[in-house]
């Protein structure tokens, strides 16, 4: 009954791929996120989105887009993977307007 | 630009001594506070919001909006309390974005 989920847990690629990670969450929530946390465990927001709006954190590249196919689910699509996209990845939800947001377990990006 | 200052990379403290996580911020608006626990192999949850006054397994926070800092506390650590923690203002109508600090490390030595 896990709440929010990600696939793959671990991605190790080739720079010039491009790769997606999946996020599914089933918590009937609304709203989806995708933070990224680096090296040194600093977690950065960058995108939120629900049925009606994306907000893109404006220092994300423009290689990085999310892909809802419905509400329970956020993807998160890579293009041309560059070396300093090594981090983990997380996705989290929440509803509209509420302020807790849950997380998923993360998912680390490894691009040699 | 909004941002979040936890001064402290990494804290050790001894089991039963008080623990204090500082927290500055510097937001626009008005934020509400949010402190964040990553526990080790555990996923990010809330740990506790200021809106709610709560006190969340002894952890309290107190806002300081003179100072603009949420300093999380606890009077007696616990080796459980081993984590790291993030602090997290954030506003929001529809999509709630939340800036996280860099976090913290408590270690709590038994």
């Amino acid at each position: 009954d896990t709440a929010v989920s990600q696939t793959p847990k671990y991605l190790v690629t080739q720079m010039g791929n491009d790769k997606s990670i999946k996020c599914e969450q089933n918590l009937g929530h609304d709203t989806m996120y995708w933070y990224k946390q680096d090296s040194k465990k600093f977690l950065k927001i960058m995108f939120s989105y629900n049925n009606k709006e994306l907000i893109i954190n404006e220092t994300v590249p423009n290689r990085f887009s999310p892909k809802s196919p419905d509400k329970a689910h956020l993807n998160l699509h890579i293009n041309s993977l560059e070396l300093g996209d090594s981090a983990v990845y997380f996705c989290a939800s929440s509803n509209r307007g509420e302020d807790t947001q849950y997380f998923g377990p993360g998912t680390r990006l490894t691009v040699l | 630009a909004q941002r979040v200052t936890q001064p402290e990379k990494l804290l050790s403290v001894f089991k039963g001594a008080p623990v204090e996580l500082k927290c500055n911020y510097s937001y626009s608006g008005s934020p509400e506070l949010f402190w964040y626990v990553q526990y080790s192999r555990q996923r990010l949850q809330l740990l506790l919001r200021h809106i709610s006054r709560e006190s969340i397994k002894g952890f309290t926070a107190d806002l300081n909006k003179g100072e603009t800092s949420f300093h999380l506390k606890k009077p007696f650590a616990q080796e459980e309390d081993s984590a790291m923690y993030y602090c997290a203002p954030g506003q929001g109508a529809g999509s709630y974005q939340l800036t996280f600090g860099k976090g913290t490390k408590l270690s709590v030595i038994p």
